[in-house]
């Protein structure tokens, strides 16, 4: 089946460094792939996906793109901010008749210090 | 607004006593969603819908009911509540859960007692 693995958590970095949290992934097929973040306590929001192989998504800074050969998606940011410090969710989605489940890695806490 | 919603956001009950927790979009999306989260096990699909009277499982189903009688609304009904249902739950909606985002829920916090 689909699964998705995330490194663990948390990390803990300072202003302005280089953020980068890993991703990979098995499935088979061309799934889909998406990083949602979940600020404390809200829900989640999508931050950036990309659909097919060499993709790269960005958004708010952040960057991923889609590695097929390596099958992974890593997060990277060149220089967090205090206002970053959230939950991380890696996920994908491999579509195909009766198939509409999003897996979801477990999530990377960042906490991001002054 | 577009909007997923859910009530109640907290609540506590007691093994045994039926519940529902209502989700509503108001983006008329065809898909919908249930998940738990829990610490250390990340989210996890409970069931899933993909218009009005189709509905599927999830990988955590059981214990769980859903029903999808209008577009809109995706209630969660717990029959029997257990400790082990205790979990923060998303609802969640998308025009398409393919390529299109999606737009999750405040989150409503179930602690069964």
């Amino acid at each position: 089946g689909n699964s998705v693995t995330q490194m663990e958590g948390p990390v803990t970095l300072s202003e302005e460094a280089f953020l980068t949290i890993n991703c990979t992934y098995t499935a088979t097929g061309y799934p889909s792939l998406f990083w949602y973040v979940q600020y404390p306590g809200e829900g989640l929001q999508l931050l950036l996906k990309a659909t097919k192989a060499d993709d790269k998504g960005s958004n708010k800074g952040f960057e991923a793109t889609y590695r097929k050969e390596t099958t992974s998606f890593h997060l990277e940011k060149g220089s967090v901010q205090v206002s970053d410090s959230a939950v991380y969710f890696c996920a994908l989605h491999r579509g195909g008749a009766g198939s509409y489940q999003l897996t979801f890695g477990k999530g990377t806490k960042l906490s991001v210090i002054p | 607004e577009a909007q997923v919603t859910q009530n109640p956001r907290y609540l506590i009950t007691v093994t045994g006593k039926k519940l529902t927790v209502t989700c509503s979009q108001n983006m008329n999306h065809e898909y919908m969603s249930w998940y738990r989260q829990d610490p250390g096990l990340g989210l996890r699909q409970i069931y899933y819908s993909m218009n009005v009277e189709v509905t599927d499982k999830g990988d955590v189903p059981e214990g769980y009911k859903v029903s999808r009688k209008e577009k809109r609304n995706f209630p969660l009904i717990l029959e029997s509540p257990s400790p082990n249902q205790t979990s923060l739950y998303f609802c969640a909606s998308s025009l398409s859960v393919s390529t299109d985002t999606q737009y999750f829920g405040p989150g409503t916090r179930l602690t069964v007692l």
